[in-house]
């Protein structure tokens, strides 16, 4: 099993431009969640799945959109992306009736 | 405010001894504790967890210690190896709901193992 992917490894986005994270699992996990983490800062949520065709927001949602047309999949689109959307951003997934997640490598976005 | 807090953002540590790291949190309703690990430019890597039912949990070298009444919790590393340095995050959940709880994150602690 490949676990988490997440691509792309890094990207840089100029104010104002859109893109979208990709993220997917081979585990067969109901629950997926994406979170951002800022230098020195733990994991915040930014929406979760749990899921397909039901999503819902986390702490940080501002900003960002998510969908989950797949059990595998769930992308976050960032719209007119921001300084304060540079960070790292960790995708996870989990199995139902567990609290425990499992995390992909990770995107590092900066914008400028 | 913070409901997950990780007093200590690093600790240094002679290989062979104990590591000790800490965790406190103030949601009273919290009954899920977890132990990330986190090398540079990786995700984080689940370590082991504890249910509010339990004050102890044991995995090979590594143990969490659960103190309810005091919402703290600690992991314990015994021996310390140098491969161990890495950030290690805390993590508390809420069941509700019928969910299964997100996860509320400590700022991390960075465990420095020296040879």
């Amino acid at each position: 099993n490949a676990g988490v992917t997440q691509t792309p490894k890094f990207r840089i986005l100029k104010i104002g431009q859109s893109m979208t994270l990709q993220c997917a699992q081979d585990m067969n996990h109901n629950y997926m969640y994406w979170y951002r983490q800022d230098p020195g800062m733990g994991l915040k949520l930014i929406y979760y799945s749990v899921g397909a065709g039901i999503t819902d927001k986390g702490e940080v949602p501002n900003g960002y959109n998510v969908s989950r047309s797949t059990t595998e999949d769930f992308p976050l689109r960032l719209e007119l992306a921001a300084p304060s959307q540079t960070s790292v951003y960790f995708c996870a997934s989990g199995p139902s009736g567990r609290r425990e997640q499992y995390f992909g490598p990770g995107t590092r976005l900066t914008v400028t | 405010d913070q409901q997950v807090k990780q007093n200590s953002p690093s600790l240094s540590v002679q290989e062979g001894r104990i590591s000790i790291l800490n965790c406190d949190y103030t949601n009273s309703m919290f009954d899920y504790f977890l132990w990330y690990k986190k090398y540079p430019a990786e995700g984080p890597t689940f370590l082991i967890s504890i249910s509010s039912i339990k004050d102890k949990n044991e995995d090979g070298r590594f143990t969490v210690f659960l103190n309810k009444s005091a919402k703290h919790l600690s992991l314990h590393i015994v021996p310390s190896q140098p491969g161990d340095s890495a950030v290690y995050f805390c993590a508390a959940s809420e069941f509700y709901g019928g969910s299964q709880g997100n996860l509320i994150f400590g700022k991390g602690t960075k465990l420095s193992v020296k040879p």
